[in-house]
This record gives structure tokens, C-alpha cells and sequence, in this order.
């Protein structure tokens, strides 16, 4: 059974700032993982995925991801009041179950 | 384009009423589907899934039943609420080893219980 851990739990970030996210995973067999992002009162969605060792960016986000320590994170550069949100990493469980998610890191974007 | 669409919006029910909430995916056959429940603010915890017309696994035991009469239907339902049943109540699909096991989830239904 995979298991993800997040954090921290909340992080404030000024405006134009950097801010970090953190995650570990359990099962070394894992392959794909996710970032997804949660605005108050809508569903989730997919921010980004990363499956190879090492980074990826896509505009502000990066996801780093290091298999061998179980590590994945994500890095937003130049943070705007607009990604104050709920960020959730996930990483697959099964194929039928799908992705067991972290327990969420609250960003808030202060102007 | 696939759409998924949830029903209703919001619900405002009292302790020991029965429940029925749906989910409907349009664009896709054969889906995985899923159900999630999260505390405000709180964490996504699934509930049950779905790889086929009417095979539903649970994964929590929360006085909760689902069903899935048609491909593109997925219903969650209790006959009793809790007053711990409250929350913001979410639907979501993927493909069965479809592009990285992404899922879409669909905008939510907002349960009270009082």
C-alpha cells in the first residue's frame, strides 16, 4: 500500500516569492507522480507530473524528483496571490485504485 | 471532450435522512472511477472505485454505499447520515493504464449535516 507524506502542512509566501513543497513516498517501485492543485470550493486538478529522476519545468513550477530517496517536490518561482490554494502530491497505488494522495500543503501568497 | 458532471451542487440534510449523490462521465467508455470525501480544508480521502459496470471496492468503511448501474455512472448513497458525513463530497476518472494514471476529478458536491 502506497503511503505519501507532505510537507510542511502550510506555508505564507510573499508576493513574488519562492515557495516549496515536499514529498515522500513509500513504495520504490513507484513511476509516476503527480502535483495537483485545489482552489477553495472546486476539485482538484493536475498541476504537473514528473517520472524521470531529476527536474522538470513548466513556466513558475518545477518538480524535482529523486527515486532513490523516495523525494519528489515542487517549486514555485515568483508566487502570485492566485496559487494560494491547496497543493497535494500523489503517487500511483495500483492500476485499479489509482493515486493515493498526500495529505495536502495549504500556500497562501500574501500581496 | 470528456465532461464529468456531479449532482447535486450542495445538500443540506438532517442526521439520519438517506443520501444519494451522482456522478455522471460523458466522453470517455469504460473508466475507472472513483469516489473521494474531504474535510474542509483537509485531506482527499477515497472511498471507493470502480474499474467496471457494477464491481464497486470499498476502501473506507464510512456508512457509505456506491454503485455504478451504467459505465459513465457512478451514485454514492447511505440510508442514515451522520452528522460526521459532512464535507465536500468529489468524483473522479481515469483510464486503466492510461497516460500515467492521471486522474480528473469533477467540481464537487458540498454535503451539511445537521
Amino acid at each position: 500500500q502506497q503511503k505519501v507524506q507532505q510537507s510542511p502542512e502550510s506555508l505564507i509566501v510573499p508576493e513574488g516569492g519562492m515557495a516549496s513543497l515536499n514529498c515522500t513516498f513509500s513504495d520504490r517501485n513507484s513511476q509516476y507522480f503527480w502535483w495537483y492543485r485545489q482552489h477553495s470550493g472546486e476539485g482538484p486538478k493536475a498541476l504537473m507530473s514528473i517520472f524521470s529522476n531529476g527536474d522538470k519545468k513548466e513556466g513558475r513550477f518545477t518538480a524535482h524528483l529523486n527515486k532513490a530517496s523516495l523525494h519528489v517536490s515542487l517549486h514555485i518561482k515568483d508566487s502570485q496571490p492566485s496559487d494560494s490554494a491547496l497543493y497535494f502530491c500523489a503517487a500511483i497505488n495500483n492500476y485499479a485504485q489509482g493515486l493515493t494522495f498526500g495529505l495536502g500543503t495549504r500556500v497562501s501568497v500574501f500581496p | 471532450a470528456q465532461t464529468i458532471h456531479q449532482w447535486p451542487v450542495a445538500e443540506i440534510k438532517a442526521v439520519g435522512s438517506p443520501l444519494s449523490l451522482g456522478c455522471t462521465i460523458k466522453g470517455k467508455s469504460s473508466p475507472n472511477l472513483y469516489w473521494y470525501w474531504q474535510a474542509t480544508g483537509g485531506t482527499l480521502q477515497q472511498l471507493f472505485y470502480s474499474i467496471t459496470v457494477g464491481q464497486v471496492e470499498s476502501v473506507v468503511q464510512l456508512n457509505l454505499s456506491a454503485s455504478r448501474p451504467k459505465d459513465d455512472q457512478f451514485i454514492l448513497s447511505t440510508e442514515k447520515l451522520l452528522l460526521s458525513h459532512s464535507g465536500f463530497y468529489l468524483c473522479a476518472w481515469s483510464l486503466l493504464g492510461g497516460r500515467y494514471a492521471e486522474q480528473f476529478f469533477g467540481p464537487g458536491t458540498r454535503l451539511t449535516v445537521l
